[in-house]
């Protein structure tokens, strides 16, 4: 089993609040990734990080910003949410095994902003 | 166009037949292969690597179609359990990003 955390699992919050969705995994991995998912829909890379003060913007643009200042540690903040931020926000963390990747990844975060 | 492309479903199959069904990718220069699986409001977890060979795992088998850019999946001897959506997952850089399709919904019936 993979040790990657995310708290909270759920989350309800009005319009115009700032939040953080916390991400930690304890296997020592260099990257780490932020992924947006709609039910029923594809996963979306929105934020991706090779390491300690390295952050990049993933393939789908975002509102949301990211830090990476322990190696264990990537949240995700939004400074105002808006009901469109409604969604699904896995986080996940990779190493490399036998010459490819494998991700493992947290169990979500559930976001209802209303 | 999208860079991993499946086919959504759903494949709806009596439990103990077998289903298989692909994928196909738009980057020649794809480097990596992977199937993992999705139930219902949950993570994806990895199901299988695909290798160019082919590989199976138990009931499990993938195939690597480099020619025609395309991987697939086979499940023989489908069990209820088995029911879930199927990612075809890419990398295309030697950073680790993958490029997820939208997924196979699979639905084993008794």
């Amino acid at each position: 089993e993979a040790d990657i955390y995310q708290t909270p699992r759920y989350l309800v919050i009005g319009t115009g609040k700032k939040i953080t969705l916390e991400c930690s995994q304890t296997m020592g991995h260099d990257k780490m990734y932020w992924y947006q998912q709609d039910p029923g829909m594809e996963l979306h890379l929105i934020h991706y990080s090779y390491g300690v003060n390295s952050t990049e913007k993933g393939d789908l643009s975002s509102e949301s910003t990211v830090s990476r200042i322990r190696t264990e540690h990537f949240p995700l903040t939004l400074e105002s949410a808006r009901p469109s931020h409604t969604s699904q926000y896995l986080c996940a963390s990779s190493e490399m095994l036998a010459g490819t990747y494998e991700q493992y990844f947290g169990p979500g975060t559930r976001l209802t902003v209303t | 166009r999208k860079e991993v492309e499946q086919d959504p479903g759903p494949f709806n199959v009596p439990e103990g037949a077998t289903v298989a069904f692909n994928c196909t990718y738009s980057n020649s220069a794809s480097q990596s292969f992977f199937w993992y699986r999705q139930d219902c409001r949950k993570e994806p977890k990895l199901l299988m690597s695909v290798y160019s060979s082919g590989n199976e795992d138990g009931r499990f088998t993938a195939q690597l179609n480099r020619a025609s850019q395309y991987i697939s999946l086979l499940i023989r001897d489908s069990k209820l359990s088995d029911s879930a959506t199927y990612l075809c997952v890419v990398t295309t850089d030697s950073w680790g990003k993958l490029q997820f399709g939208a997924g196979t919904q699979v639905v084993v019936t008794p």
